[in-house]
C-alpha cells in the first residue's frame, strides 16, 4: 500500500524559511516522479513543484521559482521542499504526491498534507 | 498557463441519479493528459481518472471520462451515497500543471 506521511509544517513569520519532508513507504520510491501540491480555500489546488525518479530534473511553479526548492533522497525514500523568503500567501495544506511513472507527469498517489501558516 | 474552468460549481443531486460534469480548458490539453480526482471533506484528493477515459486502478466503473482538445466531462451513471464530494480536472501535459476550481456534487 502506497504511504505517503508529510511533516514539518506549522506557523512561520514572513521572511522565514522551512522544509517539509515525505517520508514513502509501500513502492519502490526510487523509480516515480514527485510532486509538492498544496491547497487553499480560496485558490483550491496548486501544483507547486515536481521531480523526475533520479532528481536530474527539476520544475516548479512561477510563484515559488526562486524561493522553494524540491530534492529527494531515494537511499531514505523521502522527498523535501525548502521553502525560503516566506509570505502570507504560500499559507495552504502542502500535499506530497507520487507519480505514475519514472518520468511520468501523472500524480496518482497523494499524502494527508501538513499545513503551513504564514502570519506574522 | 492552461486555466481549467469546471462546471457546475455545485450539482444538487439524488443518490441513483447521473452526474455530469465539466472541465473546459483555455487551449489544447497536450496528449490528451487530463485527469480527474475526487476529494471528500478532511482527505486528500484521490484519483479517478487519467489520460481522459483511463480509469484508475480499483476505480468502478460507474465512474467514466470523455472529451478531447478543450472540452471533457466526468460522468457518475448512477451516484452512489460515497460519491458526495468535490471534483478537480486537472492537466498535466504542460508546466504549469494546473487545476480546475472543483464541483461539488451535493445530496438534494
Amino acid at each position: 500500500e502506497v504511504q505517503l506521511v508529510e511533516s514539518g509544517g506549522g506557523l512561520f513569520k514572513p521572511g522565514g524559511s522551512l522544509r517539509l519532508s515525505c517520508a514513502a513507504s509501500g513502492f519502490n520510491f526510487s523509480a516515480y516522479t514527485m510532486n509538492w501540491v498544496r491547497q487553499t480555500p480560496g485558490k483550491g489546488l496548486q501544483w507547486v513543484s515536481f521531480i523526475t525518479s533520479s532528481g536530474n530534473y527539476i520544475d516548479s511553479a512561477g510563484s515559488v521559482r526562486g524561493r522553494f526548492t524540491i530534492s529527494r533522497d531515494n537511499a531514505k525514500n523521502s522527498l523535501y521542499l525548502q521553502m525560503n523568503n516566506l509570505r502570507a500567501e504560500d499559507t495552504a495544506v502542502y500535499y506530497c504526491a507520487k507519480g505514475g511513472g519514472s518520468n511520468s507527469w501523472l500524480i496518482d498517489y497523494w499524502g494527508q498534507g501538513t499545513p503551513v501558516t504564514v502570519s506574522s | 498557463e492552461i486555466v481549467l474552468t469546471q462546471s457546475p460549481g455545485t450539482l444538487s443531486l439524488s443518490p441513483g441519479e447521473r452526474a455530469t460534469l465539466s472541465c473546459r480548458a483555455s487551449q489544447s490539453v497536450t496528449s490528451s493528459y487530463l485527469a480527474w480526482y475526487q476529494q471528500k471533506a478532511g482527505q486528500a484528493p484521490r484519483l479517478l481518472i487519467y489520460e481522459v477515459s483511463r480509469r484508475a486502478t480499483g476505480i468502478p466503473d460507474r465512474f467514466s471520462g470523455s472529451g478531447s482538445g478543450t472540452d471533457f466531462t466526468l460522468t457518475i451513471s448512477r451516484l452512489e451515497p460515497e460519491d458526495f464530494a468535490v471534483y478537480y480536472c486537472h492537466h498535466y501535459g504542460s508546466s504549469p500543471r494546473t487545476f480546475g476550481q472543483g464541483t461539488k456534487v451535493e445530496i438534494k
